[in-house]
């Protein structure tokens, strides 16, 4: 199994409170993404990071904010959480090669966060 | 519009029968790739099996083939001789080219369909 460790496994939170989701991997792999998985809509990209201090937006990247300070973690802030932003989230990781269409990527157990 | 299609939200299956959970996809780029996850109940995504857009005959993994018709853009998952333990949320992901450094490996995932095996 990828070693990819997210912290915490589970959140209870109020609304207008900040929220930062972390992402550890032990494989040092080049790139990282963070999804959420709600009902009905799969998994869906939110940002991702092709490098140290290097991310973009993914297709649901409003109200989200990312840093990659150092190769192996990959932060997710929620700097007001909303209670739509209540869902399963996802870190994956993939291969120093990964922008090559065969490089599958490998998920983390997910976080579960609620906001109240 | 829907870049990836799954059509069939539950599917139920005999044990040792095989079954087919249908993936269709829309892109107008001629490289893309195909993959299948399986999410069991305890939550955790698995890969499971990988289909290129170039590729000239089906991928297949143990059990696990997939039934590519690029005309039709379709890349059904079909499991073989079906387990228990294949009782599992199903997802069709695609990746769109051409890849970059930059783009790295997003993916753009199917609604799922929820596979039940019964004994």
């Amino acid at each position: 199994d990828a070693g990819i460790t997210q912290s915490p496994r589970h959140k209870v939170t109020e609304t207008g409170t900040p929220v930062t989701l972390r992402c550890h991997q032990t494989e040092n792999h080049r790139y990282m993404y963070w999804y959420r998985q709600d009902p009905g809509h799969g998994l869906r990209l939110i940002h991702y990071s092709y490098g140290v201090k290097d991310t973009d937006k993914g297709e649901v990247s409003d109200g989200y904010s990312v840093s990659r300070s150092k190769t192996e973690d990959f932060l997710l802030t929620l700097e007001s959480a909303t209670s739509s932003q209540t869902s399963v989230y996802f870190c994956a990781i993939s291969e120093g090669q990964g922008h090559l269409l065969n490089q599958p990527q490998h998920f983390g157990d997910g976080t579960r966060l609620s906001i109240l | 519009a829907q870049k990836i299609t799954q059509t069939q939200p539950g599917m139920f299956v005999q044990e040792k029968e095989a079954v087919t959970l249908d993936c269709t996809y829309d892109t107008s780029d001629p490289s893309y790739g195909l993959f299948w996850y399986k999410q069991p109940s305890s939550g955790e995504m698995i890969f499971l099996i990988y289909q290129g857009s170039y590729d000239q005959q089906n991928a297949t993994e143990g059990r696990y083939s997939l039934n590519f018709q690029k005309a039709r853009k379709s890349a059904n998952l079909v499991i073989s001789a079906s387990q228990l333990g294949d009782s599992a949320m199903y997802f069709c992901a695609m990746r769109e080219g051409p890849a970059s450094i930059t783009s790295g490996s997003r993916l753009t995932f199917g609604e799922g369909t929820q596979l039940t095996v019964n004994p």
